[in-house]
């Protein structure tokens, strides 16, 4: 099974800033990595797809790089609604894993 | 607009059975492989299982190999999941997610329907 290790654990930032998330994968997943956002109470939401691809509706300010075992979210300027957790997740490898998440906080 | 709402959530006891149900619409169900995903409270996101758009092929997590079984019926649009031997660590939110375009990743998410295992 591919661990997918997210660092750090907890983010804390202000509106404004930028934010770089990090996810490190215990073997090669090629490009094949995504990352979710979820706030309380909500199901998660896809941001990125195979590592860098935005997906549908997602703004500009989050973009994804990374191929291999090394992956990042990059926020470019915080929006007080990106206060979230987010994970990534793998699927070049059955079973299908995600990271432990890293919380963004305001700080 | 794509929706999944998931039913048949509840408090069930060690060793029972439980099926959840994901009803779908705004898309052609039949032509997308579905994921369920797992979250236990307070807890990190686990991957469940998936289903490609016939049926044709499964997989699951080997936490739930052997005691859980996804199903999809197209005709009505709609996704199961069988779970029977239930532990309290199956305990967790369970959503149904869409698969988007045989990527394996989950593009829309259903708002769950909570699992509690406890006597």
């Amino acid at each position: 099974e591919i661990v997918l290790t997210q660092s750090p654990a907890t983010l804390s930032l202000s509106p404004g800033e930028r934010a770089t998330l990090s996810c490190r994968a215990s073997q090669r997943v090629s490009s094949y990595l995504a990352w979710y956002q979820q706030k309380p109470g909500q199901a998660p939401r896809l941001l990125i797809y195979e590592a860098s691809n935005r997906a549908t509706g997602i703004p500009a300010r989050f973009s994804g790089s990374g191929s291999g075992t090394d992956f990042t979210l990059t926020i470019s300027s915080l929006e007080p609604e990106d206060f979230a957790v987010y994970y990534c997740q793998q699927r070049n490898n059955w079973p299908i894993t995600f990271g432990q998440g890293t919380r963004l906080e305001i700080k | 607009q794509v929706q999944l709402v998931e039913s048949g959530g509840g408090v069930v006891q060690p060793g029972r059975s439980l099926r959840l149900s994901c009803a779908a619409s705004g898309f052609t169900f039949s032509t997308y492989a579905m994921h369920w995903v797992r979250q236990a409270p307070g807890k990190g996101l686990e991957w469940v299982a998936v289903m490609s758009l016939d049926g044709t092929n499964k997989y699951y997590a080997e936490s739930v190999k052997g005691r859980f079984t996804i199903s999809r019926d197209n005709s009505k649009n709609t996704l199961y999941l069988e779970m029977n031997s239930l532990r309290a660590e199956d305990t967790a939110m369970y959503y149904c997610a869409r698969d988007l375009s045989k990527l394996r990743f989950c593009d829309y998410w259903g708002q769950g329907t909570l699992v509690t295992v406890s006597s």
